[in-house]
């Protein structure tokens, strides 16, 4: 079965320093997304594609966070500067679009844990 | 802004007993409520779901009850066994952008 793939898996960095993440979506995924996970709490969306374009980044922290899916498959997450707040599990997931069915599921990728220090 | 409660945050269990969790959503807009399993170190995985035309759904031990009028649903699961143990996340997802809100999540132990 195909699954969503995120690297690094875990990522340790100092604060102000730069960091990204990677996540490949299920291949036909159409939305791709990136979601915040603080330990003991649900996943908050951080920002949302649909193909190539974002149709919700209301909660990114835009002055330090940026999103991209510049062909419309794979997507770069990345930080800059890093703070120590921004220690959390980072969960990529992808859909298809449509309302027919499963269509609405999400499939979320194995997460990338941040540690800042 | 929309939001989903979760209750309760942390249920035990004794093995073979039933579990319930709770969730309730803010925006009637809501038309699909998704239940993940996220068990530890693990990506979250889609364990059952329900449309809002649909007033209740079961899958072997699962079942989820929706109550659109009181913007409540809840999962339950039956006759548990110590590998249902794990955090359970709600969510509510509706309108143009399928956007999820999840739940703050049950940490469901399944005492042998």
């Amino acid at each position: 079965e195909a699954e969503v793939a995120q690297s690094p898996r875990y990522k340790i960095t100092e604060k102000s320093q730069a960091v990204a993440f990677w996540c490949d979506p299920i291949s036909g995924h159409a939305t791709l997304y990136w979601y915040r996970q603080i330990l003991g709490q649900g996943p908050e969306l951080l920002v949302q594609f649909q193909d190539e374009s974002v149709v919700d980044d209301s909660q990114l922290p835009k002055d330090r966070f940026s999103a991209e899916r510049l062909k419309g498959v794979d997507s770069t997450l990345k930080i800059q500067p890093a703070e120590l707040g921004d220690s959390a599990m980072y969960l990529c997931a992808s859909s298809l679009e449509g309302w027919r069915n499963r269509e609405y599921e999400q499939y979320f990728g194995p997460g990338t844990r941040l540690t800042v220090t | 802004g929309e939001n989903v409660e979760q209750h309760p945050s942390t249920l035990s269990v004794q093995e073979g007993d039933s579990a319930v969790i709770k969730c309730t959503y803010s925006d009637s807009a809501s038309n699909y409520f998704p239940w993940y399993k996220q068990e530890l170190g693990k990506r979250p995985q889609l364990i059952i779901d329900i449309r809002s035309n649909v007033g209740e759904k079961k899958d072997q031990r699962i079942a989820v009850t929706l109550n659109k009028t009181a913007k409540h649903f809840s999962l339950h699961i039956t006759e548990t066994q110590p590998e249902d143990s794990a955090v359970y996340f709600c969510a509510a997802s509706g309108g143009g952008t399928y956007k999820y809100i999840f739940g703050t999540g049950t940490r469901l132990k399944v005492l042998a």
